[in-house]
Formats: structure tokens, C-alpha cells, sequence
């Protein structure tokens, strides 16, 4: 069965700091990876995507994400955090037979402290 | 442009009547996706719709949930004989024909069923 997990409900992380929001998959084929984010109170925004190519795609407000083939993964990072990213983010996937329904992780929060 | 509007923004109906949720996608998206999220949780996928016909109805939790699309653009959810546990936030998507496209969402509506 094609899944997706975030094994962490939430991540706490100081100001400036670096982050990571962990995800890994196992589906059929090669994956379309997606990571989204859910700010308090606003809709859910497509954040970056792997297809194919680079390993490491870049995204909106500084995150980025390396694709891990061999340890099928997705983790979500960013080099310096602000309290601004404080949100919910959910990874997502899909396969390319998978008549584009993505199939969602449970979603990380993520507390940025000042 | 305009991005992916749903209403009404709120709904709170008793528990037996029937219910209907609007979607209006991004002009020229074909591709258009119904999802749940109760608190705390992922989204549960619902329903996905290319063009007006609907390959993918798996995620539609009971007979009484049906949903159409005309036009290849509004899209309505019905719920018929609501339950409490139908409460929940009831989320549009649309994305553009690839499989790889993102998908852009709406507000949401937050069902509320006393």
C-alpha cells in the first residue's frame, strides 16, 4: 500500500536556527513529491515539489527539500528559521499511475520560539 | 488572478438536514479535488473530477456524500441526512492537466453539525 509519513507531530526549533521536517514515503514507481503548508487560520499553499532531475529542489520563503531515492525520503529544511514559518506543514506524494490522487501525511507542526 | 474560492465560508445545520458546499476553481484548471480535515488531522481525500466526469470517487465516506462539476468548472458537494461526524473542514483543490501540477487550494468551509 502507497503511503506517506511524518514521524513527527510536532517540531520545536529556536529562531535562527536550521529546521527539518522529516517525511518518507513508500509507493510504486518513481514519486512525485510535494510539501505544503498550512499557516494558523489561512489555506493550505504548495510550498515545492520534486519530479525529477536535482535531488534537492528550492521553494517558496527559503525551504528546500532533498528527494532520497535509497532512503525513500522527502525531509523538509530550511537553513534559518523564523517565527513567520510557525505552521503546519504536510508532504505529499504521488505516483505516476496514481491518476494524480496524492496521498497525504499526517502533517508536522512546527513551533518556531523566539 | 483569482485562486480557489468556496462557499459558504461557515456552515452550521442540524444533524438530518442535507447540505451543499461550492467550489470554484482557477480559471482553466481541469483537474479539481474535494477534501476533509477534521482537527488535528491529515486531509482525508474525498473526491477528484477531470474535466466533469469523476475517475476517482474511493475517498466519498458514504452514499450519502455525492458531488458533481459542470461546466468543467463550479463544482458542488452535497451531503445528504448529515451525522455529527460529518463536522468537519471541507477543503477544494484545483491543478492544471499534468500529473505533476500542484494543486492550489481554497479556504475551506467549516461544517459545523449540532
Amino acid at each position: 500500500a502507497q503511503s506517506v509519513a511524518q514521524p513527527e507531530d510536532q517540531v520545536n526549533v529556536a529562531e535562527g536556527n536550521p529546521l527539518t521536517v522529516k517525511c518518507t514515503y513508500s509507493v510504486s514507481g518513481n514519486p512525485y513529491l510535494f510539501w505544503y503548508v498550512q499557516y494558523p487560520n489561512r489555506g493550505l499553499q504548495f510550498l515545492l515539489k520534486y519530479i525529477t532531475g536535482d535531488n534537492l529542489v528550492k521553494g517558496s520563503y527559503g525551504f528546500e527539500a532533498e528527494f532520497n531515492k535509497s532512503q525513500t525520503s522527502f525531509h523538509l529544511k530550511k537553513p534559518s528559521a523564523l517565527v513567520s514559518d510557525s505552521a503546519l506543514y504536510f508532504c505529499a506524494v504521488t505516483g505516476a499511475g496514481n491518476n494524480r490522487k496524492l496521498i497525504w501525511g499526517l502533517g508536522t507542526s512546527l513551533a518556531v520560539n523566539p | 488572478g483569482a485562486g480557489v474560492s468556496q462557499s459558504p465560508s461557515n456552515k452550521v445545520t442540524e444533524k438530518g438536514k442535507d447540505v451543499e458546499l461550492r467550489c470554484d476553481p482557477i480559471s482553466g484548471h481541469t483537474a479539481l479535488y474535494w477534501y476533509r480535515q477534521s482537527l488535528g488531522q491529515g486531509l482525508e481525500f474525498l473526491i477528484y473530477f477531470q474535466g466533469n466526469s469523476a475517475p476517482d470517487k474511493s475517498g466519498l465516506p458514504s452514499d450519502r456524500f455525492s458531488a458533481e462539476r459542470t461546466g468543467g468548472s463550479v463544482s458542488t458537494l452535497t451531503i445528504q441526512r448529515t451525522q455529527q461526524e460529518d463536522s468537519a473542514v471541507y477543503l477544494c483543490a484545483s491543478s492544471s492537466r499534468t500529473s505533476f501540477s500542484e494543486q492550489y487550494f481554497g479556504p475551506g468551509t467549516r461544517l459545523t453539525v449540532t
